[in-house]
Protein backbone atom coordinates (compact mmCIF):
# COMPACT_ATOMS: atom_id res chain seq x y z
CA UNK A 1 0.00 0.00 0.00
CA UNK A 2 1.31 3.41 -0.80
CA UNK A 3 2.30 5.36 2.49
CA UNK A 4 -0.32 7.98 2.62
CA UNK A 5 -1.95 9.20 6.21
CA UNK A 6 -4.56 11.54 6.64
CA UNK A 7 -5.45 13.24 9.90
CA UNK A 8 -7.23 13.98 11.45
CA UNK A 9 -9.49 11.09 10.59
CA UNK A 10 -12.90 12.37 12.14
CA UNK A 11 -13.57 16.51 12.80
CA UNK A 12 -16.50 18.25 14.09
CA UNK A 13 -16.39 22.16 14.27
CA UNK A 14 -18.72 24.47 13.80
CA UNK A 15 -19.64 27.03 11.57
CA UNK A 16 -17.17 29.79 10.87
CA UNK A 17 -14.30 28.06 12.27
CA UNK A 18 -10.89 27.27 10.30
CA UNK A 19 -9.56 24.15 9.90
CA UNK A 20 -6.86 22.71 8.21
CA UNK A 21 -6.58 18.61 7.50
CA UNK A 22 -2.93 17.46 6.71
CA UNK A 23 -1.87 14.65 4.22
CA UNK A 24 1.34 12.78 4.59
CA UNK A 25 3.31 11.00 2.07
CA UNK A 26 6.08 8.77 2.49
CA UNK A 27 6.65 7.72 -1.63
CA UNK A 28 8.81 10.81 -2.45
CA UNK A 29 5.69 11.21 -5.04
CA UNK A 30 5.80 14.67 -7.20
CA UNK A 31 1.61 15.32 -7.37
CA UNK A 32 -0.62 16.05 -4.45
CA UNK A 33 -4.70 16.16 -4.18
CA UNK A 34 -7.38 16.88 -2.58
CA UNK A 35 -10.64 15.95 -3.14
CA UNK A 36 -13.81 15.65 -1.82
CA UNK A 37 -16.63 13.22 -1.85
CA UNK A 38 -20.29 13.73 -1.25
CA UNK A 39 -23.36 11.37 -0.91
CA UNK A 40 -24.11 9.47 -4.46
CA UNK A 41 -21.27 11.30 -5.69
CA UNK A 42 -17.64 10.16 -6.97
CA UNK A 43 -14.47 12.09 -6.03
CA UNK A 44 -14.07 15.85 -7.21
CA UNK A 45 -10.97 17.89 -7.35
CA UNK A 46 -10.14 20.86 -5.01
CA UNK A 47 -6.81 21.72 -5.42
CA UNK A 48 -3.21 19.85 -6.21
CA UNK A 49 0.42 20.12 -5.67
CA UNK A 50 2.77 19.69 -8.89
CA UNK A 51 5.80 20.61 -6.33
CA UNK A 52 6.81 22.37 -3.57
CA UNK A 53 5.23 25.71 -3.34
CA UNK A 54 3.35 24.81 -6.51
CA UNK A 55 -0.34 24.78 -6.72
CA UNK A 56 -3.79 25.02 -8.51
CA UNK A 57 -7.27 25.37 -8.64
CA UNK A 58 -9.84 21.89 -9.18
CA UNK A 59 -12.75 22.11 -10.01
CA UNK A 60 -14.44 23.00 -6.11
CA UNK A 61 -11.56 25.21 -5.11
CA UNK A 62 -13.96 28.43 -3.48
CA UNK A 63 -13.60 28.24 0.39
CA UNK A 64 -10.67 26.38 0.12
CA UNK A 65 -6.60 27.21 0.42
CA UNK A 66 -3.85 24.89 0.24
CA UNK A 67 0.04 24.85 1.29
CA UNK A 68 3.01 22.67 0.50
CA UNK A 69 6.24 23.51 2.03
CA UNK A 70 7.46 20.21 2.15
CA UNK A 71 7.42 17.09 -0.71
CA UNK A 72 5.82 15.21 1.56
CA UNK A 73 3.00 17.36 3.41
CA UNK A 74 0.06 18.62 1.81
CA UNK A 75 -2.08 20.78 3.61
CA UNK A 76 -5.88 21.98 2.75
CA UNK A 77 -7.30 24.81 5.02
CA UNK A 78 -10.69 26.13 4.97
CA UNK A 79 -10.86 29.31 6.63
CA UNK A 80 -13.86 29.46 7.45
CA UNK A 81 -16.16 25.85 7.58
CA UNK A 82 -19.58 26.06 5.98
CA UNK A 83 -22.06 23.69 6.25
CA UNK A 84 -21.70 23.00 2.86
CA UNK A 85 -18.38 21.74 2.68
CA UNK A 86 -19.36 18.89 5.85
CA UNK A 87 -17.92 16.09 3.34
CA UNK A 88 -15.44 13.28 3.21
CA UNK A 89 -12.36 14.85 2.34
CA UNK A 90 -9.23 12.62 0.36
CA UNK A 91 -5.79 12.66 -0.20
CA UNK A 92 -4.29 11.60 -3.41
CA UNK A 93 -0.33 10.92 -4.94
CA UNK A 94 0.93 10.30 -7.93
CA UNK A 95 4.21 10.36 -9.95
CA UNK A 96 5.11 10.66 -13.83
CA UNK A 97 7.75 7.85 -13.02
CA UNK A 98 4.65 5.24 -12.18
CA UNK A 99 2.49 6.92 -15.29
CA UNK A 100 0.85 9.37 -12.86
CA UNK A 101 -1.51 6.80 -11.61
CA UNK A 102 -3.03 8.01 -8.20
CA UNK A 103 -3.56 6.49 -4.73
CA UNK A 104 -5.50 7.68 -1.86
CA UNK A 105 -5.65 7.70 1.49
CA UNK A 106 -8.12 6.76 4.21
CA UNK A 107 -10.55 9.90 4.30
CA UNK A 108 -11.38 12.48 6.79
CA UNK A 109 -14.80 13.27 7.38
CA UNK A 110 -15.29 16.29 8.61
CA UNK A 111 -18.71 17.75 9.68
CA UNK A 112 -19.47 21.59 10.06
CA UNK A 113 -22.01 21.69 12.16
CA UNK B 1 -14.10 19.91 -18.91
CA UNK B 2 -14.29 16.17 -20.08
CA UNK B 3 -17.22 14.30 -18.64
CA UNK B 4 -17.40 10.65 -17.34
CA UNK B 5 -20.42 8.89 -17.37
CA UNK B 6 -20.77 5.24 -15.60
CA UNK B 7 -23.41 2.67 -16.09
CA UNK B 8 -25.86 1.36 -14.55
CA UNK B 9 -26.12 3.59 -11.23
CA UNK B 10 -27.09 0.64 -9.50
CA UNK B 11 -25.88 -3.45 -9.97
CA UNK B 12 -27.56 -6.15 -7.46
CA UNK B 13 -26.38 -9.69 -8.26
CA UNK B 14 -26.55 -12.83 -7.06
CA UNK B 15 -23.01 -14.36 -5.42
CA UNK B 16 -21.36 -16.48 -8.61
CA UNK B 17 -23.07 -14.17 -11.12
CA UNK B 18 -20.87 -12.24 -13.72
CA UNK B 19 -21.09 -8.29 -14.23
CA UNK B 20 -19.98 -6.01 -16.40
CA UNK B 21 -19.49 -2.28 -15.38
CA UNK B 22 -19.15 0.21 -18.13
CA UNK B 23 -17.50 3.80 -18.14
CA UNK B 24 -17.62 6.32 -21.10
CA UNK B 25 -15.63 9.27 -21.47
CA UNK B 26 -16.37 12.04 -23.65
CA UNK B 27 -12.66 13.43 -24.73
CA UNK B 28 -9.33 11.41 -25.12
CA UNK B 29 -7.81 10.19 -22.20
CA UNK B 30 -3.81 9.55 -21.29
CA UNK B 31 -4.64 7.70 -17.67
CA UNK B 32 -7.42 5.88 -17.02
CA UNK B 33 -8.07 4.10 -13.39
CA UNK B 34 -11.09 1.72 -11.99
CA UNK B 35 -11.29 1.77 -8.36
CA UNK B 36 -13.48 -0.02 -5.88
CA UNK B 37 -14.82 1.88 -3.01
CA UNK B 38 -15.21 -0.43 -0.11
CA UNK B 39 -18.20 -0.44 2.74
CA UNK B 40 -15.32 1.50 5.19
CA UNK B 41 -14.77 3.94 2.28
CA UNK B 42 -11.61 2.84 1.73
CA UNK B 43 -10.55 3.46 -2.01
CA UNK B 44 -8.65 0.57 -3.90
CA UNK B 45 -7.13 0.45 -7.01
CA UNK B 46 -7.81 -2.06 -9.15
CA UNK B 47 -6.85 -1.34 -12.30
CA UNK B 48 -4.18 1.47 -14.19
CA UNK B 49 -5.51 0.98 -17.92
CA UNK B 50 -4.90 4.09 -20.48
CA UNK B 51 -5.74 1.29 -23.38
CA UNK B 52 -6.05 -2.66 -23.40
CA UNK B 53 -7.04 -5.25 -21.36
CA UNK B 54 -5.89 -6.16 -18.06
CA UNK B 55 -7.06 -9.11 -15.98
CA UNK B 56 -6.17 -9.80 -11.92
CA UNK B 57 -8.17 -12.91 -10.71
CA UNK B 58 -12.03 -12.68 -11.01
CA UNK B 59 -11.66 -8.84 -12.59
CA UNK B 60 -10.76 -7.52 -15.77
CA UNK B 61 -10.46 -4.25 -17.85
CA UNK B 62 -10.49 -3.20 -21.21
CA UNK B 63 -10.50 0.35 -22.38
CA UNK B 64 -10.64 1.11 -25.71
CA UNK B 65 -9.76 4.70 -25.99
CA UNK B 66 -10.45 5.66 -29.70
CA UNK B 67 -14.25 4.68 -28.82
CA UNK B 68 -13.60 6.18 -25.70
CA UNK B 69 -15.36 3.81 -22.97
CA UNK B 70 -13.44 1.40 -20.73
CA UNK B 71 -15.35 -1.67 -19.24
CA UNK B 72 -14.96 -3.57 -15.70
CA UNK B 73 -16.08 -7.33 -16.00
CA UNK B 74 -16.77 -8.87 -12.52
CA UNK B 75 -16.76 -13.09 -12.89
CA UNK B 76 -17.87 -15.69 -9.82
CA UNK B 77 -18.75 -12.21 -7.69
CA UNK B 78 -18.68 -12.38 -4.45
CA UNK B 79 -20.60 -10.40 -1.73
CA UNK B 80 -17.24 -9.14 -0.51
CA UNK B 81 -17.32 -7.37 -4.07
CA UNK B 82 -19.78 -5.31 -2.85
CA UNK B 83 -19.48 -1.43 -2.68
CA UNK B 84 -19.30 0.86 -5.51
CA UNK B 85 -16.52 1.39 -8.53
CA UNK B 86 -15.59 4.16 -9.91
CA UNK B 87 -13.62 4.47 -13.35
CA UNK B 88 -11.79 7.92 -12.97
CA UNK B 89 -9.89 10.16 -15.69
CA UNK B 90 -6.96 10.40 -13.96
CA UNK B 91 -4.98 12.65 -15.94
CA UNK B 92 -7.77 15.11 -15.96
CA UNK B 93 -8.62 14.04 -12.28
CA UNK B 94 -12.70 13.30 -13.18
CA UNK B 95 -14.14 10.76 -11.96
CA UNK B 96 -17.46 9.38 -12.31
CA UNK B 97 -20.24 8.76 -10.23
CA UNK B 98 -19.96 5.44 -9.51
CA UNK B 99 -21.42 2.23 -9.85
CA UNK B 100 -22.91 0.79 -6.52
CA UNK B 101 -22.67 -2.85 -6.80
CA UNK B 102 -24.67 -5.43 -4.12
CA UNK B 103 -23.74 -9.31 -4.26
CA UNK B 104 -26.37 -10.78 -2.46
CA UNK B 105 -25.50 -14.44 -0.55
Amino acid sequence: DAGITQSPRHKVTETGTPVTLRCHQTENHRYMYWYRQDPGHGLRLIHYSYGVKDTDKGEVSDGYSVSRSKTEDFLLTLESATSSQTSVYFCAISDEGVGNEQFFGPGTRLTVL
Amino acid sequence: GIQVEQSPPDLILQEGANSTLRCNFSDSVNNLQWFHQNPWGQLINLFYIPSGTKQNGRLSATTVATERYSLLYISSSQTTDSGVYFCAVSDKSTFGDGTTLTVKP
